[in-house]
């Protein structure tokens, strides 16, 4: 089964840190989510990517697809940035048309 | 405003009593989809349906079924409840399954006893 590596599993950062979450994926893909979940809520999608950069305030998020590999960068963090990162991906290929989730990284700013 | 209802947003219920979990979305969407999400275990697709009368199993597809006979509507039907299905359920849209973000509605946590 394809599957989908976040790291890390926790982070705890001081407010104004410059924040990285990794996802790994293992063949190709159609296309990668960034999801955020606060706790206690719903689901935001923050980015899909297939190939390069894309930039929204302050949340980066990049991905390289010869190396299998997408990150996402979280600049000047805040407290409010608390939340659960979730890496999803679109297997392309094989009549595969579902998403594949990571676990999640559980990001806490303290203040 | 572009928004994905589920309904109920919280249910306790006995093995057994059939039930329905709803879901409607107000952007035209192609792609539908429901995910439950357990402690430890993250976010797993249940089904998806790339558009109307069209459905295909997720990673967890055994014990629920779904149906898609229009656009908007992608509702979740859990035939027969077992405590195992006790869970917190999501259902999201986008436009294709490649094509732009998912749109999540605001779950619901189903409790089955």
């Amino acid at each position: 089964k394809n599957e989908v590596e976040q790291s890390p599993q926790n982070l705890t950062a001081q407010e104004g840190e410059f924040i990285t979450i990794n996802c790994s994926y293992s063949v190709g893909i159609s296309a990668l989510h960034w999801l955020q979940q606060h706790p206690g809520g719903g689901i935001v999608s923050l980015f899909m990517l297939s190939s390069g950069k894309k930039k929204h305030g302050r949340l980066i998020a990049t991905i390289n697809i010869q190396e299998k590999h997408s990150s996402l960068h979280i600049t000047a963090s805040h407290p409010r940035d608390s939340a659960v990162y979730i890496c999803a991906v679109s297997y392309s290929g094989g009549g595969a048309d579902g998403l594949t989730f990571g676990k999640g990284t559980h990001l806490i700013i303290q203040p | 405003e572009a928004q994905v209802t589920q309904n109920p947003r919280y249910l306790i219920t006995v093995t057994g009593k059939k039930l329905t979990v709803t879901c409607s979305q107000n952007m035209n969407h192609e792609y539908m989809s429901w995910y439950r999400q357990d402690p430890g275990l993250g976010l797993r697709q249940i089904y998806y349906s790339m558009n109307v009368e069209v459905t295909d199993k997720g990673d967890v597809p055994e014990g629920y079924k779904v149906s898609r006979k229009e656009k908007r509507n992608f509702p979740l039907i859990l035939e027969s409840p077992s405590p195992n299905q006790t869970s917190l359920y999501f259902c999201a849209s986008s436009l294709g399954r490649t094509a732009g973000e998912l749109f999540f509605g605001e779950g619901s946590r189903l409790t089955v006893l």
